[in-house]
């Protein structure tokens, strides 16, 4: 079982250049997520779907657009990249929303990336 | 003052050391998880739960509705514990996580 893929897994970009993260989930999850998670801070949610065709803003949405085009891809795209959002980025699905069940959340391993 | 606070920030054991790890929060919860962030940066789902206590293998978790606090606890602490740990409350409509708290085990 693959759980949960991201590509890439590191990336740099420089100021002004646009990139598509990739989430991948074999489990027939319904709820898919993206975060980030930047030193001293916690989780925070950038977008999420309830379901495939859907998308909703989290915290922080800025400068990040999605799409849930097949149930079982989530992709995050930064259209204009910029030193702000250099941080590690994390897919998440669940099968309920906020994963309020005993397997709760399961995670991609990450996407590294650096904006210069 | 964050929503979620977890202390210690971060936390040092010798091998075979209890290890307890705290979790307070200020928000009404319907659910609280525990999760485990490995070294190279992988994130693991440990518990959910939304009373009482929880175990599996050497890890338990529990957790207070009233006074709003969630403990880890490992037992026989091993080097390959070593991990930050991530309390996560799940209020009415999203989760909300703590910064974490580092723990490195000596042999």
């Amino acid at each position: 079982n693959a759980g949960v893929t991201q590509t890439p897994k590191f990336r740099v970009l420089k100021t002004g250049q646009s990139m598509t993260l990739l989430c991948a989930q074999d489990m027939n999850h319904e709820y898919m997520y993206w975060y980030r998670q930047d030193p001293g801070m916690g989780l925070r949610l950038i977008h999420y779907s309830v379901g495939e065709g859907t998308t909703a803003k989290g915290e922080v949405p800025d400068g990040y657009n999605v799409s849930r085009l097949k149930k079982q891809n989530f992709l995050l795209g930064l259209e204009s990249a910029a030193p702000s959002q250099t941080s590690v980025y994390f897919c998440a699905s669940s099968s309920f929303y906020g994963g309020l069940t005993n397997y709760g959340y399961t995670f991609g391993s990450g996407t590294r990336l650096t904006v210069v | 003052k964050n929503e979620v606070e977890q202390s210690p920030q971060n936390l040092t054991a010798q091998e075979g050391e209890f290890i307890t790890i705290n979790c307070s929060y200020s928000v009404g919860i319907s659910a609280l998880h525990w999760l485990q962030q490995h070294p190279g940066g992988g994130i693991v789902s440990l518990f959910m739960l939304s009373s009482g206590k929880k175990k599996h293998g050497r890890l338990i978790a529990t957790i207070n509705i009233q006074e709003k606090h969630s403990s880890l606890h490992i037992t026989a602490s091993h080097p390959r514990d070593s991990a930050v740990y991530i309390c996560a409350t799940k209020g009415s409509d999203k989760l909300i996580f703590g910064t974490g708290t580092r723990l490195q085990v000596f042999p």
